[in-house]
């Protein structure tokens, strides 16, 4: 398994609490992913990093912020979570092959986030 | 608007049979085109991947086979197993452009394999 984990791994809160998820690498690879599954819609890009600091919006970026100020962390902040972000959220990472990424995405355990 | 179609959004089984899960894609800058499965509780793992310079591509059990006129791809399952039973998600990507923005997936097929 890649080395990859995810933390919290269950979390419930209320609306409009700040809520902070991290997912940590060992394999030191460059790209970062964040998707949220959910029924019927199956894996939405949040946002993504392609190094430290160099992040970018995914296709349900709304509502979420993310920084890497390390190769191996990369963390998902929802600033006042709402009830439409009760989701699993699920960290991906990627190897890069002469500096592209290689598209093979591997994936972690998931945290299970539930907005009150 | 969505890149990437799948379905059967269900698909039921019977032990040794073939299972077909079928996708369809609309960006044609598309060149890399894997297949994911997720067990309940777990995150989705590769199970095989293909490039648009073949039609076919094999492992064991599992095939993928690639239109590029069409815009379509598929998954065959045979002999299907009941540890087979999981959620598949087709997905796309612009590996020529870097792939540095992820994969776009479909939305998933639920597999039961009947003993």
């Amino acid at each position: 398994d890649a080395g990859i984990t995810q933390s919290p791994r269950h979390k419930v809160t209320e609306t409009g609490t700040p809520v902070t998820l991290r997912c940590h690498q060992t394999e030191n690879h460059r790209y970062m992913y964040w998707y949220r599954q959910d029924p019927g819609h199956g894996l939405r890009l949040i946002h993504y990093s392609y190094g430290v600091k160099d992040t970018d919006k995914g296709e349900v970026s709304d509502g979420y912020s993310v920084s890497r100020s390390k190769t191996e962390d990369f963390l998902l902040t929802l600033e006042s979570a709402t009830s439409s972000q009760t989701s699993v959220y699920f960290c991906a990472i990627s190897e890069s092959n002469r500096g592209r990424s290689t598209g093979e995405l591997f994936f972690g355990e998931g945290s299970r986030l539930t907005v009150l | 608007q969505q890149q990437v179609k799948q379905s059967p959004q269900s698909l039921i089984v019977q032990k040794g049979g073939i299972s077909i899960i079928n996708c369809a894609y609309e960006n044609t800058a598309f060149d890399y085109f894997p297949w994911y499965q997720q067990f309940p509780g777990k995150g989705p793992a590769l199970l095989i991947a293909i490039r648009p310079d073949v039609s076919e591509k094999k492992e064991g059990r599992f095939t993928i086979s690639f239109n590029k006129s069409a815009k379509q791809f598929s998954l065959h399952i045979m002999d299907s197993q009941p540890g087979d039973s999981a959620t598949y998600f087709c997905a796309a990507s612009m590996y020529s452009g870097g792939g540095a923005d992820g994969l776009t997936f479909g939305k998933g097929t639920h597999l039961i394999i009947q003993p």
